[in-house]
């Protein structure tokens, strides 16, 4: 069975500064690690993916997150927040073989402070 | 190059009634999944369909059934609606194929209201 766990379901950034959103994962199998942005009335929409290889992988918009598997993380991260990064982000896991079947975290409301 | 859409996009339903929606995958993919969001949750899988079969389930009843056509479309069913399957409705697609790493692509839901 898989799971994952976002810490925190609002997190508050002003303009600018850093972005930190928290995930965890619990997987019996190598996993491949999914962070998707959700707009308001929207479907989700990828972000990045990690499957294999390099851990520190870079997605649209600024983003990117790096797999720590002793830590079973995949933290997502953004240098300097910009207003329209206001959403709501969702961390998820698959196995190694059919990501269609993906477990999600419950997500994290970012909101960007002027 | 369309991607993946859905209908409709909001029905309103009594409990007890039976709702139908649909989704056409993104161009060239083989594989549809649904999902269920409830507000302020994530996406729960609730089934996939591959080679017009259910290939995989997750932990839904079974007045949740679905429907893959030789063009790929799915519909996905609900029977005996109750107030708890009010939730946007998420059509994702995607390509199962050696060394595909089958990330989602989604639909922007249908929004089943049930009263």
């Amino acid at each position: 069975a898989q799971s994952v766990t976002q810490l925190g379901s609002h997190v508050s950034v002003s303009e600018g500064a850093l972005v930190l959103l928290r995930c965890n994962y619990s997987s019996s199998v190598p996993p491949y690690l999914f962070w998707y942005v959700q707009y308001p009335n929207q479907g989700l929409q990828l972000l990045l993916k990690y499957t294999t290889g390099a851990t520190l992988v870079k997605g649209i918009n600024g983003f990117e997150a790096e797999f720590k598997k002793s830590e079973t993380s995949f933290h997502l991260t953004k240098p300097s927040a910009h207003m329209s990064d206001a959403a709501e982000y969702f961390c998820a896991v698959s196995d190694n073989t059919n990501a269609g079947k993906s477990t999600f975290g419950d997500g994290t409301t970012l909101t960007v402070k002027p | 190059d369309a991607g993946v859409t859905q209908s409709p996009t909001h029905l309103i339903k009594t409990r007890g009634q039976q709702v139908t929606l649909r989704c056409s995958p993104k161009s060239g993919h083989d594989t549809v999944s649904w999902y269920q969001q409830a507000l302020g949750q994530g996406p729960q899988f609730i089934f996939q369909y591959y080679e017009e079969e259910e290939r995989q389930r997750g932990n839904f009843p079974d007045r949740f059934s679905g429907h893959q056509f030789p063009n790929y479309s799915s519909e996905l069913n609900v029977n005996a609606l109750l107030l708890g399957d009010s939730a946007l409705y998420l059509c994702a697609s995607s390509l199962l194929s050696a060394g595909s790493t089958g990330e989602l692509f989604f639909g922007e839901g249908s929004r089943l209201t049930v009263l």
